[in-house]
């Protein structure tokens, strides 16, 4: 079965550059979540989208803007990149955004 | 969301089944109790799911108790593949509530040979 894409998996920026993650849902699911999780800590909610408007919105820094496009694809844009934003990033999608959330393998963001 | 406990950590042998616990007290009759895993850096793998009553699938069973305050994810033959950090999650899911995962400790499971 297709699961959650996301790119790029592995990412090098240094201070204060910008950086942009992908995530394309499982066909015909209409909701994404965007989680963070730091070295040694549980994954924590970033924002969420339900048809291409934001639905939900957890502890994103205001460097960090998200969409979700006519495809349901999405992207996290990240600016002024700060050495502790070095995380794996996850995405997850589910169905009507009531149902079961399934995540991809997740962007490891490294910042220098 | 209601808070969940978990035990920090358990062990087990392989080809044994792997009982870990959850309490999930404040829990409100239209959250569901939720399972997932995290195989080391991976994305979190969706386990099991269930509201009142157990539920089995291929990978593992959920007993909830009849009070809804506490559950267990059975892991029936545990492999050493089964080695993750598995978190309980109680989540509302309905209406208008396009709802976030809360993440919280969650158990190590540690499958030994």
């Amino acid at each position: 079965a297709a699961g959650v894409i996301q790119s790029p998996r592995h990412l090098i920026k240094e201070k204060r550059e910008t950086a942009t993650l992908k995530c394309y849902p499982i066909p015909r699911h209409d909701t994404v979540y965007w989680y963070q999780q730091g070295p040694g800590q549980d994954p924590q909610f970033l924002i969420s989208f339900y048809e291409k408007m934001q639905s939900d919105k957890g502890s994103i820094p205001d460097r960090f803007s998200a969409q979700q496009f006519s495809d349901y694809h999405s992207e996290l844009n990240m600016s002024s990149l700060e050495l502790g934003d070095s995380a794996l990033y996850f995405c997850a999608s589910s169905l009507r955004g009531a149902d079961t959330q399934y995540f991809g393998p997740g962007t490891r963001l490294t910042v220098l | 969301d209601a808070k969940t406990t978990q035990p920090p950590s358990m062990d087990c042998a392989e080809g044994r089944a792997a009982n870990l616990p959850c309490n999930h007290s404040t829990i409100s009759g239209n959250e569901y109790v939720y399972w997932y895993r995290q195989i080391h850096s991976q994305g979190p793998q969706y386990i099991i799911h269930g509201l009142k009553n157990n539920e089995t699938n291929e990978m593992a069973s959920l007993i909830i108790t009849e009070d809804r305050k506490s559950s267990t994810l059975i892991l029936p033959h545990a492999t050493l593949r089964d080695t993750a950090v598995y978190y309980c999650i109680v989540w509302f899911a309905g209406g208008t509530s396009y709802g976030k995962l809360t993440f919280g400790q969650g158990t190590i499971l540690t499958v030994h040979p």
